[in-house]
């Protein structure tokens, strides 16, 4: 069966400080990864993807994700936060199924 | 290009009431879905469909029911209401099985007292 984790709902970091969530996955295939954020009453937005191939992953306002199947992890890094990163960040896996597995979600607090 | 919406965007209802939540997406995609959010528990799948006119049941489909009459319509329909209800209905569509990205509605907040 497939699973996400997400290690810490809650994660504080300061304005410019390296910025790091955390996620692991469980699957009996290789799995498709995703990083989606939701800000307040909003839908969630595709940050970034592994499909195949390279397996550290640039996404859209800074953030990247590096694949590292022998940890079977995929977490979520920015080097400089701002205080625009504060939201909700969900790690996703698709794997071998017709649908998105989430995970619980990081609360990312971004103090000036 | 609106993406996908839903409607309504709240609703408060009485225990037993039923409603239809109303998905729609434009973007001729294939696969839609129906999750719940609620705090602590991340996004759960009620429901999806692969296509036109067929439907499966996700991790938690019980006191749901949804159709797919229509390639671009997905409903969720709740028949007797329950507070255990209350929560955040997001829609999303993609592509295909092997889509690289999910579109999300931006939600409906429904309250069941």
């Amino acid at each position: 069966a497939q699973s996400v984790t997400q290690l810490g709902s809650h994660v504080s970091v300061s304005e410019g400080a390296l910025v790091l969530l955390r996620c692991n996955y469980s699957s009996s295939v290789p799995p498709y990864l995703f990083w989606y954020v939701q800000y307040p009453n909003q839908g969630l937005q595709l940050l970034l993807k592994y499909t195949t191939g390279a397996t550290l992953v640039k996404g859209i306002n800074g953030f990247e994700a590096e694949f590292k199947k022998s940890e079977t992890s995929f977490h979520l890094t920015k080097p400089s936060a701002h205080m625009s990163d504060a939201a909700e960040y969900f790690c996703a896996a698709l794997a071998g199924a017709n649908n998105l597995f989430f995970g619980t979600g990081t609360r990312l607090t971004v103090i000036p | 290009n609106a993406g996908v919406t839903q409607t309504p965007k709240f609703r408060v209802l009485k225990t037993g009431q039923s409603m239809t939540l109303l998905c729609a997406q434009d973007m001729n995609h294939e696969y839609m879905y129906w999750y719940r959010q609620d705090p602590g528990m991340g996004l759960r799948l009620i429901h999806y469909s692969v296509g036109e006119g067929t439907t499966a049941k996700g991790e938690v489909p019980d006191g749901y029911n949804v159709s797919r009459l229509k390639k671009q319509n997905f409903l969720l329909g709740l028949e007797s209401a329950a507070p255990s209800q209350t929560s955040v209905y997001f829609c999303a569509s993609s592509y295909s099985r092997y889509s690289t990205e999910a579109f999300f509605g931006q939600g409906t907040r429904l309250t069941v007292v």
